[in-house]
């Protein structure tokens, strides 16, 4: 089955630190990936997604992610922190079915400190 | 812009009340997702729908029920509301050859006391 793992529950950086949320996935065909960030009290908006074109990714708010076939992994990354980063941050991808679901890791959620 | 609404930010009900949580998108998407947010936990798919009185259950059905009448409207009910079903409730809606990529509402949070 499929599934998303992402290590760390919480991650804590200092403000202008780089930023790294760890993702890894299972799948035995190229899968779609993406990663969503959820502010407090918000739903779920799109950072970034990889469609098998360039392995890395760049998103918004100066976020990127790369995809790494011998890993299987997708891990997220800024180079330097804001404040405004901190936030839950989902990994995700397509599953493999017809039934047009995401598969969701637990969630990261990152504290910026001053 | 996609958007995808939400009835209620915030809903406050008691035991034993039947809830309607519902979710309305302006962009024609074929596919529609309730899930329910814990800490902890992530999200979790209670329902889904391809196309308009099509339903799938998720990974979590029980003590939940949905209705699809009009393609741009999804509905979620609670038959009878219990306390562990107070939770953050998110829907979302996607279309067939965009990747599966998902678009979010802002989502309800529920309590039942």
């Amino acid at each position: 089955a499929q599934s998303v793992t992402q290590l760390g529950s919480h991650v804590s950086v200092s403000e202008g630190a780089l930023v790294l949320l760890r993702c890894n996935y299972s799948s035995s065909v190229p899968p779609y990936l993406f990663w969503y960030v959820q502010y407090p009290n918000q739903g779920l908006q799109l950072l970034l997604k990889y469609t098998s074109a360039a392995t890395l990714v760049k998103g918004i708010n100066g976020f990127e992610a790369e995809f790494k076939k011998s890993e299987t992994s997708f891990h997220l990354t800024k180079p330097s922190a804001h404040m405004s980063d901190a936030a839950e941050y989902f990994c995700a991808v397509s599953a493999q079915d017809s039934s047009y679901k995401l598969i969701f890791g637990s969630g990261t959620r990152l504290l910026v400190r001053p | 812009d996609v958007k995808v609404t939400q009835s209620s930010r915030y809903l406050v009900k008691r035991t034993g009340e039947k809830v309607f949580l519902e979710c309305v998108q302006d962009m024609d998407h074929e596919n529609m997702f309730w899930y329910r947010q814990d800490p902890g936990l992530g999200l979790r798919l209670i329902y889904f729908s391809y196309d308009v009185k099509m339903k799938e259950k998720g990974d979590i059905p029980e003590g939940y029920s949905v209705s699809r009448e009009k393609k741009e409207r999804f509905s979620l009910i609670l038959e009878s509301a219990s306390t562990n079903q107070t939770s953050m409730y998110l829907c979302a809606s996607s279309s067939p050859g965009r990747y599966n990529e998902q678009f979010f509402g802002p989502g309800t949070r529920l309590t039942v006391l």
